[in-house]
């Protein structure tokens, strides 16, 4: 079955520094991946995706996300940070029959002055 | 253009009460799925249409819930005889033809049931 794990349900960092939310999967299948944020009361925003071909992907707001096979890992990280992006953030894989986003429990990141 | 909306925003129900939850989907797109999500949890699917088609349900947490989309646009949730664990946002997404895995979501509807 597949899954995603991310690790640490909270991360802080200062405005300006680097952020890193940490996202492992398990597939059977060549994954198709993805990060979503999720403001206050809000609906969940695509962030960037992986599906095939480049393993680095950009995504907006100045994210990016590597695919790592080997490490079955898709990590998000942002060189800087800004107080607008403390949000909820969620990594998801698309299930093997093709009819719905598998997510992680989510990491709150929190960025202060 | 809009995107997908849900109506309610918020829904109290006492326990015991049947409710319907709303979503309008980005128009032309085919594919609408249902997620719940509880508090402090990431989206846990629930349903998945094709235009009218109810092409996975596996989700759906008992048959006290129950979906539709009977003309290929709007769909609706129906939670009936609500109880307390059915507290949770409730968020609906859709995606256009031949990129199903891009779900763009709605602001979702939370439900209280007290």
């Amino acid at each position: 079955a597949q899954s995603v794990t991310q690790l640490g349900s909270h991360v802080s960092v200062s405005e300006g520094a680097l952020v890193l939310l940490r996202c492992n999967y398990s597939s059977s299948v060549p994954p198709y991946l993805f990060w979503y944020v999720q403001y206050p009361n809000q609906g969940l925003q695509l962030l960037l995706k992986y599906t095939t071909g480049a393993t680095l992907v950009k995504g907006i707001n100045g994210f990016e996300a590597e695919f790592k096979k080997s490490e079955t890992s898709f990590h998000l990280t942002k060189p800087s940070a800004h107080m607008s992006d403390a949000a909820e953030y969620f990594c998801a894989v698309w299930n093997q029959a093709g009819t719905a986003l598998i997510f992680g429990k989510g990491t709150t990141l929190s960025v202060s002055s | 253009g809009a995107g997908v909306s849900q109506s309610p925003r918020y829904k109290v129900a006492k326990r015991g009460q049947d409710v319907a939850l709303r979503c309008d989907p980005i128009s032309g797109h085919v594919s609408l799925f249902w997620y719940q999500q509880a508090l402090g949890q990431g989206p846990e699917f629930l349903t998945y249409f094709q235009n009218e088609a109810q092409l996975d349900k596996s989700g759906l947490p008992s048959d006290r819930f129950f979906a539709e989309r009977p003309e290929g646009s709007v769909s609706t949730l129906k939670i009936q005889r609500t109880q307390q664990e059915d507290s949770a946002v409730y968020l609906c997404a859709s995606s256009s033809p031949g990129s199903s895995y891009e779900q763009y979501f709605g602001p979702g509807t939370r439900l209280t049931v007290t």
